[in-house]
């Protein structure tokens, strides 16, 4: 079965300061991957979602960026972080749409 | 538009009890998937059951059983013989090829 391998748990950045965070797959190949983000422990806003390599999709524009530079991998990125970057980020696949999402274990990030 | 629509955003129950949480949908597909996902405090999102709307059975896993009701577009959640580990944030989503989540519904077990 597929796994998603998510880091790091938990990230605490500057205002200003580049982001990185990276997701990897497991089990599977050709994975729909997607970036959402959970602010206040709440609802999930999609931000990225990619259906093959170099294929990115900006759900809504903002600070941030993604790459997937290879079938398995995918990135999300930020030059310079907000306050308002801060929150609960999970990258997910999903491989057809009847099986759901399979979520990695998301990061906190915390920008001060 | 695709929306999911919690009206719940905070529910309680007593440890061995029933709780059902609501979930309805607007679309104009014929064919998706609706899922639950638990959301613990350690913040992992878990799937705990899906339905097939061309599927007239209601989907069943263990404790966790929902009430697909097609025509109305509503997708209901029962959790039975409730326990302390299934507090938690509970989402509904749809699916076709776009997947749409609701807002949650907090879920508080008491002892």
């Amino acid at each position: 079965s597929q796994t998603i391998h998510q880091w790091p748990a938990t990230l605490v950045q500057p205002v200003g300061s580049p982001l990185s965070l990276e997701c990897t797959v497991e089990g599977t190949s050709n994975p729909n991957l997607y970036w959402y983000r959970q602010a206040a422990g709440r609802g999930l806003q999609l931000l990225f979602y990619s259906v093959g390599i170099g294929q990115i999709s900006s759900e809504v524009p903002q600070n941030l960026s993604a790459s997937r530079p290879q079938d398995r991998q995918f990135i999300l990125s930020s030059k310079k972080l907000l306050l308002s970057d801060s929150g609960f980020y999970l990258c997910a696949l999903k491989l057809h749409p009847n099986y759901g999402y399979t979520f990695g274990s998301g990061t906190r990030l915390t920008v001060v | 538009a695709q929306t999911v629509t919690q009206s719940q955003p905070e529910m309680s129950v007593q440890e061995a009890e029933t709780v059902t949480l609501s979930c309805t949908y607007d679309t104009s597909e014929s064919d998706y998937y609706l899922f639950w996902y638990k959301q613990p405090p350690s913040r992992q999102m878990i799937l705990v059951i899906r339905q097939e709307a061309y599927k007239q059975q209601n989907a069943t896993e263990n404790r966790f059983s929902v009430n697909f009701q097609k025509a109305a577009k509503s997708f209901s959640l029962k959790i039975s013989d409730s326990q302390l580990g299934d507090a938690a944030m509970y989402f509904c989503a749809y699916s076709t090829n776009q997947f749409y989540f609701g807002t949650g519904t907090s879920l508080t077990v008491i002892p």
